[in-house]
């Protein structure tokens, strides 16, 4: 068990609807990250948020928007939702802002998306 | 443009045997390279990793080397067992940020 939490583990949706995704850090970690994994692909980094604030981003869509709230959980919100975005979505946290050597991110266990 | 790249998708071994995980990226600003390994439903569990300032690093039956000449990194398990049977993945940071980016896995088969 990392310490990192996500809910809900499966969502299934139509297209066009909108979803929001959760995700608890370790507990004394800063930083959220978010990841996309489609089939067959590796993981590919969507957001990272550092204490509230948008730190780095990725190949994020503009249908997709991420905030971390006071308390340093972070939700992935998922509009106008296509078949391709469905996905597993990772959700990883670190101690610090990212950068520094030996700084680990552990991943959560996902949601899996499906969009019918 | 993959910066990051597993050209081997699998890999079979003999339960005992080494196995060599090969990993290779083309930015030479990374500074810090992870292994993850993964389980069907389950999030990526870190392995090990190695900074671009160290060429190897060791823990327990995992070590790691790093080329950097070459932008090369490989991940050695001895002895294998079938509990590592499971997708390996690489990644690399780099920048002031913990932005990774992955390879597309190794799935490692383990064969008692």
């Amino acid at each position: 068990d990392s310490g990192v939490t996500q809910t809900p583990k499966h969502l299934i949706t139509a297209t066009g609807q909108r979803v929001t995704l959760r995700c608890s850090p370790r507990s004394g970690d800063l930083s959220v990250y978010w990841y996309q994994q489609s089939l067959d692909q590796g993981l590919q980094f969507l957001i990272q948020y550092y204490n509230g604030e948008e730190r780095a981003k990725g190949n994020i869509l503009e249908r997709f928007s991420a905030q971390q709230f006071p308390d340093l959980h972070s939700e992935l919100n998922l509009s106008s939702l296509e078949l391709g975005d469905s996905a597993l979505y990772f959700c990883a946290s670190s101690v610090g802002g990212g950068g520094q050597f030996q700084e680990t991110q552990y991943f959560g266990p996902g949601t899996r998306l499906l969009v019918l | 443009d993959q910066q990051v790249k597993q050209n081997s998708p699998s890999l079979s071994v003999q339960e005992g045997r080494i196995s060599i995980l090969n990993c290779d990226y083309t930015n030479s600003m990374f500074d810090y390279f992870l292994w993850y390994k993964k389980y069907p439903a389950e999030g990526p569990t870190f392995l090990i990793s190695i900074s671009s300032i160290k060429d190897k690093n060791e823990d327990g039956r995992f070590t790691v080397f790093l080329n950097k000449s070459a932008k090369h990194l490989s991940l050695h398990i001895v002895p294998s067992q079938p509990g590592d049977s499971a997708v390996y993945f690489c990644a690399a940071r780099g920048g002031n940020t913990g932005k990774l980016i992955f390879g597309q896995g190794t799935t490692l088969q383990v064969k008692p």
